[in-house]
């Protein structure tokens, strides 16, 4: 079970957001890996892959994204919100099956 | 540039056969695994399963008895039936592509397909 951190997040333009990911087991795979993903759901836009395991900022993804954890817990860190950052965001653990997703956190600009 | 173009039927009576394809234009086919997850209605994300080129699938137990996927590498397709669907598996669908040696990193979805279940 994944477990997300705020699930609503209000946000002054400029200011940082931190959202939590918390996993019932372990997420370190036998290969060594740790299989933790963060999604951005933009109202209109296709689901964008932000970070995969655990910290690897995916291509055309803004510095101010970043990804960290270990183990059981996982933090996605914006170091200054943008308007253009409003959306939710999932964590997904891909270490085991079945995939899951975090239920969610809703980032919006106070 | 990758595109996940899907289709497929968005009205369905309850025990019938939910039916999606998702077509991939460009990028390699045999690189990734291809997964199908759908929302319902103001809910979070769910699994439903992959299949990778060669047609190997992991699917979710919870689905697992009602889910077939399917891959055409001919025609770079791979498609999704759901078999007796009820009003709970009304959802929006998408089909994505995972990079095989990024497990998760879900790179490319759909555009999504909204599918609903009524009599």
């Amino acid at each position: 079970v994944m477990t997300q951190t705020p699930l609503s997040s209000p946000v002054t333009l400029g200011q940082p957001a931190s959202i939590s990911c918390r996993s019932s087991q372990s997420l370190v795979h036998s290969d060594g890996n740790t299989y933790l993903s963060w999604l951005q759901q933009r109202p209109g836009q296709p689901i964008r892959l932000l970070i995969y395991k655990v910290s690897n900022r995916f291509s055309g993804v803004p510095d101010r994204f970043s990804g960290s954890g270990a183990g059981t817990d996982f933090t996605l860190k914006i170091s200054r919100v943008e308007a253009e950052d409003v959306g939710v965001y999932y964590c997904v653990q891909a270490t085991q099956f079945p995939r899951t997703f975090g239920q969610g956190t809703k980032v919006e600009i106070k | 540039q990758v595109q996940l173009q899907q289709w497929g039927a968005g009205l369905l009576k309850p025990s019938e056969t939910l039916s999606l394809i998702c077509a991939v234009y460009g990028g390699s086919f045999s690189d990734y695994y291809w997964s199908w997850i759908r929302q319902s209605p103001g809910k979070g994300l769910e699994w439903i399963g992959e299949i990778d080129h060669r047609g190997g699938t992991n699917y979710n137990p919870s689905l697992k008895s009602r889910v077939t996927m399917s891959v055409d590498e001919s025609k770079n397709q791979f498609s999704l039936k759901l078999n007796s669907v009820t009003a709970a598996d009304t959802a929006v669908y998408y089909c994505a592509r995972e990079i095989l040696v990024a497990r998760g990193a879900f790179d490319n979805w759909g555009q999504g397909t909204l599918v609903t279940v009524s009599s």
